[in-house]
């Protein structure tokens, strides 16, 4: 199957900072790619879609000036959280579609202090 | 609007026995229908999914799902469970309008647990 990767796996915080998580294509361009949030033993919730070379579609409830999104390739999409606070530790997955089905890269969790 | 519903949030069965984890989905149009396992701290794997094709889909890992329209219904089986089968697996639904690119719709999950 098509492999996504994310970077970093994980991250620590502090609180008011700002944080920034990769998601890459590794063997397929991806003109669009899902970031989903998971709490701890709960389902995994889409935030947005991103869209390469265009603004990215947020969920409802999603801020987008705090979730900022940039997909400046095919094979690279970011996810930025800005001024992070503790209610914002998660793990965030990120997923892309190389033709009929969505991979998943393996999440990044984030722990905000 | 498409929908999932998982029944069952806990599942426990002995090794060796059968696995049987529900997922029965909500669309308004043929739905396009797939099992994702979930490890510990880890994203998650693609077990098998449905795209209109045969209603009988098997995986990896020995794991199968049937589509039963008339029950709306994608339950996974897998005949005898392994110890590293223990997992959170989740159920998930698309519209499949653009082939892939469209929102997946996940259930709660089942977490899994294999009895020695």
């Amino acid at each position: 199957g098509a492999v996504v990767s994310q970077h970093p796996s994980w991250v620590i915080c502090k609180s008011g900072t700002s944080v920034k998580i990769e998601c890459r294509s590794l063997d397929f361009q991806a003109t669009t790619m899902f970031w989903y949030r998971q709490f701890p033993k709960q389902s995994l919730m889409l935030m947005a879609t991103s869209n390469e070379g265009s603004k990215a579609t947020y969920e409802q409830g999603v801020e987008k000036d705090k979730f900022l999104i940039n997909h400046a390739s095919l094979t690279l999409s970011t996810l930025t959280v800005t001024s992070a606070h503790p209610e914002d530790s998660s793990f965030y997955i990120c997923s892309a579609n190389p033709g009929g089905t969505q991979y998943f890269g393996p999440g990044t969790r984030l722990l905000v202090l | 609007a498409q929908s999932v519903t998982q029944l069952g949030s806990h599942v426990s069965v002995s090794e060796g026995a059968l696995v049987l984890l529900r997922c029965n989905y909500s669309s308004s149009v043929p739905p396009y229908l797939f099992w994702y396992v979930q490890y510990p701290n880890q994203g998650l794997q693609l077990l098998l999914k449905y795209t209109s094709a045969a209603t009988l889909v098997k995986g990896i890992n020995g794991f199968e799902a049937e589509f039963k329209k008339s029950e709306t219904s994608f339950h996974l089986t897998k005949p005898s469970a392994h110890m590293s089968d223990a997992a959170e697996y989740f159920c998930a639904v698309s519209d499949g309008a653009n082939f892939g690119n469209e929102k997946l719709t996940f259930g709660t999950g089942t977490r899994l647990t294999i009895i020695p």
